[in-house]
């Protein structure tokens, strides 16, 4: 069964330095997404992502995060200058194929020190 | 936007027991999902179910999406069962966001 895959599934960083996270959306899907959860709550909307270009973006998603598709096969998520309170669990998601349905990563959980 | 309130917030059970979980959101949706996540923090897809009733295995799932809810039910419980479930409303296309609610956190003594 195809499957979301995110890498690396853990990272520590010291608060000021720049992290990618990386994801491997379903091959056929077209949109993408990334999510965020800070331990013991909801699970927040970041960014949507279709045609190379942002199509939705919440308002945790300020100027310090970015994406990218730079190729056919990766998502990318980075934050340039990170701080302790963007520790969480990201999660990437992809939809396609005629069908609403979201298949997720496994997640990547990140912490900042 | 879109609200998405699930209940009860916390359930603790004895395993063997059955549990019913539900969802409620306030506007049309296009799509709804079920996710159990597990103690690794991982997102398990269980239900892709914006109308209707499926099963599988323990677990069964109906959205009635004219009354705008759907209801998780846990059959037989084990312990393996423990730990959040989500539910999450898409509201138009593919292209569109999928909002989760806050979550049941269950937990299944032994």
């Amino acid at each position: 069964e195809p499957e979301v895959t995110q890498t690396p599934s853990h990272q520590v960083t010291q608060m000021g330095q720049e992290v990618i996270l990386r994801c491997v959306p379903i091959s056929n899907h077209l949109y993408f997404y990334w999510y965020r959860q800070i331990l013991g709550q909801k699970v927040e909307f970041l960014v949507s992502f279709y045609n190379n270009e942002i199509s939705e973006k919440s308002e945790i998603f300020d100027d310090q995060f970015s994406v990218e598709r730079p190729d056919g096969s990766n998502f990318t998520l980075k934050i340039r200058s990170t701080k302790l309170e963007d520790s969480a669990m990201y999660f990437c998601a992809s939809t396609g194929g005629g069908r609403t349905e979201a298949f997720f990563g496994q997640g990547t959980r990140l912490t900042v020190v | 936007g879109i609200q998405v309130e699930q209940s009860p917030p916390d359930l603790i059970l004895q395993e063997g027991a059955n549990s019913t979980l539900r969802c409620n959101f306030s506007d049309s949706v296009n799509n709804l999902q079920w996710f159990h996540q597990n103690p690794w923090g991982q997102l398990i897809n269980l239900f892709y179910i914006p109308s209707g009733t499926k099963q599988n295995g323990r677990l069964s799932a109906t959205t009635v999406a004219t009354e705008r809810y759907s209801l998780l039910y846990i059959s037989s419980s084990q312990t393996t069962d423990s730990g959040v479930y989500f539910c999450a409303v898409v509201r138009g296309s593919s292209a569109s966001k999928i909002i989760f609610g806050s979550g049941t956190r269950l937990s299944i003594r032994p």
